[in-house]
């Protein structure tokens, strides 16, 4: 059973446009997400997070929205450029005191492409 | 600083054979997490330390499964009787506490023959 699900694969995008990757949960116990990227050869580096006490968090062009009714999160890369091209993979886990509890739950993952 | 590193970073074994997965974690990082990721899926959680107790091996999908951390740093996963379905890419991460940023090593890539 997957409880975090990320549907689309991949995602191909122009340089300077906007890429907007989602994720859906099952779990509703799940109240902390986050987004990790990857390159090839390399483990996933941490993005973005976002505690679902709030429904936007934003650090520079990344900014990740948590609509806990619909237990769907997305992120929003604005502008997108050619080095964000990589895996993206949303992550849930519980939390304790607004941080995540440790344990992570993976989506599938989606591979980006921004062409120049 | 250093970051955290595996080794080997590839392994392949025959069917039957043990094999023995190593973790160094970032200096002073008090939390350590092993992650199964299969091809073309996420990372799945294995297990979990805080110093050197394993307080979490919920993920670890049987008993040939072993994972330990004696002194609180270096981690090794352990994995008897490797079968096919066991290759994967095995991801070690470490975070100075249990809620705090994880930071992943390269992974090892494990091939089972």
């Amino acid at each position: 059973d997957q409880q975090v699900k990320q549907n689309s694969p991949s995602l191909s995008v122009q340089e300077g446009r906007i890429s907007i990757l989602n994720c859906d949960y099952t779990n509703s116990m799940f109240d902390y997400f986050l987004w990790y990227k990857k390159y090839p050869a390399e483990g996933p580096t941490f993005l973005i997070s976002i505690s679902s006490i709030k429904d936007k968090n934003e650090d520079g062009r990344f900014t990740v929205f948590l609509n806990k009714s619909a237990k769907h999160l997305s992120l929003h890369i604005v502008p997108s450029q050619p080095g964000d091209s990589a895996v993206y993979f949303c992550a849930a886990s519980l939390s304790a005191g607004g941080t995540s509890y440790g344990k992570l739950t993976f989506g599938q993952g989606t591979i980006l492409t921004v062409h120049p | 600083g250093a970051g955290v590193s595996q080794s080997p970073r590839y392994k392949v074994a025959k069917r039957g054979q043990d094999v023995a997965l190593r973790c160094d974690p970032i200096s002073g990082h008090v939390s350590l997490f092993w992650y199964q990721q299969a091809l073309g899926q996420g990372p799945e959680f294995l297990t979990y330390f805080q110093n050197e107790a394993q307080l979490d091996k919920s993920g670890l999908p049987s008993d040939r499964f072993f994972a330990e951390r004696p002194e609180g740093s270096v981690s090794t996963l352990k994995i008897q009787r490797t079968q096919q379905e066991d290759s994967a890419v095995y991801l070690c991460a470490s975070s100075s506490f249990r809620g705090d940023t994880q930071y992943f090593g390269p992974g090892t890539r494990l091939t089972v023959l």
